[in-house]
């Protein structure tokens, strides 16, 4: 892996399923693994920072997971609402500041 | 408190033109930054300030684009001899330390 990567590019779930989206990125010079949820005509809202191997973090219904050696990062929604229609973003920090974010998965909850 | 503010919000301009973009942060916050997201791209890094340090440059495009930021705080991003390639949605962001970056809902720039 040469970029961050994301997958799928977009994602069209019924309220209440479960998803999964998949952030890739060289797991080299790894400082911190950033998640950001960005609606529409808004500003991108900070979801998680991972730094640890393993490391998992929730916040309600979305929670995260980050494999740093195979340099993977899993963001799981449960139970998703009409609310949490948006694009999210994932973003590798290799401590110099300047993040390279993936493309993103772009999410549509139908009601 | 008052998140990271931009303005304008829109800006249409002719290609040949300057602009400036402002961006305002979160007060007490060192570090800000600039990035801008091109149709059909991912987010760009542009520039990046830290207290007084020299700033990481290294993402501006060409050197059309400079950005200062004054007393620390406020932040001008300038684009001279605008292109058609520079339309984008250009984002500030801001973060007290080497953690979390606040954004702003950012300026969309369009050049005709």
């Amino acid at each position: 892996i040469l970029n961050v990567e994301q997958s799928p590019q977009s994602l069209h779930v019924q309220e209440g399923d479960s998803t999964n989206f998949t952030c890739s990125f060289p797991s080299s010079n790894f400082y911190a693994l950033h998640w950001y949820r960005w609606e529409t005509a808004k500003s991108p809202e900070a979801l998680f920072v991972m730094t640890l191997n393993g490391d998992e973090k929730k916040k309600g219904r979305i929670s995260a997971t980050l494999n740093t050696k195979e340099g993977y990062s899993y963001l799981y929604i449960k139970g998703s609402q009409p609310e949490d229609s948006a694009t999210y973003l994932c973003a590798r920090d290799t401590g110099r500041r300047a993040l390279t974010f993936g493309s993103g998965t772009r999410l549509q909850v139908q009601p | 408190g008052a998140g990271v503010s931009q303005s304008p919000s829109n800006k249409v301009t002719e290609k040949g033109k300057d602009v400036e973009l402002r961006c305002d942060p979160i007060s007490g916050h060192t570090a800000l930054y600039w990035y801008r997201q091109s149709l059909g791209q991912g987010l760009e890094f542009l520039i990046y300030f830290q207290g007084n340090s020299a700033p990481d440059k290294s993402g501006l495009p060409s050197d059309r684009f400079s950005a200062e930021r004054t007393g620390g705080s406020v932040s001008t991003l300038t684009i001279q001899r605008t292109q058609q390639e520079d339309s984008a949605v250009y984002l500030c962001a801001s973060s007290p330390s080497q953690e979390t970056q606040y954004f702003g809902p950012g300026t969309r720039l369009l050049v005709l």
